[in-house]
């Protein structure tokens, strides 16, 4: 029961580095997310994928690239690491981004910028 | 815009006591209404959501939710705490409506529930 896999669990970047996270899932869910989560901040939406072959920005987009590879893979790059980006970030996914669908989650990956 | 607001930083209760943990809600037309959990250095994991109907959802590990739309509150609730209930706890809202992407989720900040022995 793998569910929502990300790797690399962590990570530690000097600023201006870039990097790739990635993230599969295994429940062929048509919708994926990017969050971030900040202490006292919750949960941001960084980007998402309502369904393959298409991506649109969230609440916090600036910084950050993403890429549906396919309907199992969904990843989020970021092309300049910015001290701003240490952050936990979760990859999540369900069936489809309408109605009482649940999202279910990855196990985070803990980003550092130095 | 749709939102969330989890007015508790923080829940203190003794074990063996009742819990709730509060959540109010704002969101064009019907919600659809989630709670996770997340245990330290951990994802988030579903407890148990409102969608339609009975407004009382029971879910994971004993815990319920009341929907209340006329205080457009979901409030979560435990008969009897324990003291592995210790998490951070997420309210999470869904709009019905495309428009404005409001079918995305939207998260609560989070609240802290702490059980001591």
């Amino acid at each position: 029961n793998a569910g929502v896999t990300q790797t690399p669990k962590f990570q530690v970047l000097k600023t201006g580095q870039s990097m790739t996270l990635q993230c599969a899932q295994d429940m062929n869910h048509n919708s994926m997310y990017w969050y971030r989560q900040d202490p006292g901040m919750g949960l941001r939406l960084i980007y998402y994928s309502a369904s393959e072959g298409t991506t649109d920005k969230g609440e916090v987009p600036n910084g950050y690239n993403v890429s549906r590879l396919n309907k199992r893979e969904f990843s989020l790059r970021l092309e300049s690491a910015a001290p701003s980006q240490t952050s936990v970030y979760f990859c999540a996914s369900s069936e489809t981004p309408y109605s009482g669908n649940t999202i279910y989650f990855g196990e985070g990956s803990w980003l550092t910028v130095v | 815009a749709q939102s969330v607001a989890q007015p508790e930083d923080q829940v203190n209760v003794a074990e063996g006591n009742p819990l709730t943990v509060k959540c109010t809600y704002s969101v064009s037309g019907n919600p659809y209404l989630f709670w996770y959990v997340q245990y330290p250095n951990r994802g988030l994991q579903f407890l148990l959501k409102y969608i339609t109907g009975d407004n009382l959802v029971k879910g994971s590990y004993g815990f319920e939710a009341e929907f209340n739309k006329s205080q457009t509150s979901f409030h979560l609730k435990k008969p009897s705490a324990l003291v592995s209930d210790s998490a951070l706890y997420f309210c999470a809202v869904r709009g019905t409506s495309r428009s404005g992407g409001s079918y995305i989720p939207t998260f609560g900040r989070g609240t802290s529930l702490i059980v001591h022995p």
